[in-house]
């Protein structure tokens, strides 16, 4: 069975500090991938950074990375020096590559509330 | 258009009536997903178009619920006798292939409200 979990409902951190927002995922498939997504309050959902599972590198996109290990099946994001727009629902999603299957399965999200 | 447009963008609707969700992918985008996001919930999937083969609707929650695309193109997520359980944002995104990146492309969503 493929399942995400966000552990975290809800964070927060001090603008400019650094923040971490956890995803487990639990897949048999070999070949898949991870994406992170942030949905602001207005709704919109907005790609921040995706990573393959044969990939050797951990993703980094600007202030987004992501903290990639295989064998523990995480995939937990990073954002460094918070910004108050970093305010935001982000939701963890993975996408096994199989012959029957083609969708994306999401986690219930973390809520991130940056402090001035 | 630029993005993933979706219409309408609110709908009202009373418990028992049908309604149509339309949702018009970003041009040469193969792949189209439609979401349902119940308020403070995650992205629910519903169901799947790749192209011309079969979609997967493993995710549609009930026969009320069915949709169609024509080719590429537009798609519409019909429901039927609504329940007010159905009250959710519905979501559609599409994306270019179905490799391992595949990154969709979200529109902004109908918010269906069932009383």
């Amino acid at each position: 069975a493929q399942k995400i979990t966000q552990t975290q409902p809800g964070m927060f951190v001090q603008e400019k500090e650094a923040v971490t927002l956890d995803c487990t995922y639990d897949t048999s498939d070999p070949s898949y991938g991870l994406f992170w997504y942030k949905q602001p309050s207005s709704g919109e959902m907005i790609f921040l950074i995706y990573q393959g599972s044969y990939d050797q590198q951990n993703a980094t996109e600007g202030r987004y990375s992501l903290n990639f290990q295989k064998a523990r099946k995480s995939a937990n994001l990073v954002i460094s020096a918070s910004q108050l727009g970093d305010s935001a629902m982000y939701f963890c999603a993975m996408r096994p590559i199989t012959n029957t299957g083609n969708q994306f399965y999401f986690g219930t999200g973390t809520s991130l509330t940056v402090i001035p | 258009g630029a993005g993933v447009s979706q219409s309408p963008s609110n709908k009202v609707t009373e418990k028992g009536k049908d309604v149509e969700l339309r949702c018009d992918p970003i041009s040469g985008h193969t792949a189209l997903y439609w979401y349902r996001q119940r308020l403070g919930q995650g992205l629910e999937f519903l169901i799947y178009f790749q192209g011309n083969s079969a979609p997967d609707k493993s995710g549609l929650p009930s026969d009320r619920f069915s949709a169609e695309r024509t080719g590429e193109s537009v798609s519409t997520l019909t429901i039927q006798r609504t329940q007010q359980e159905d009250s959710a944002v519905y979501l559609c995104a599409s994306s270019l292939d179905r490799g391992t990146y595949n990154e969709q492309f979200f529109g902004p969503g109908t918010r269906l409200t069932v009383l």
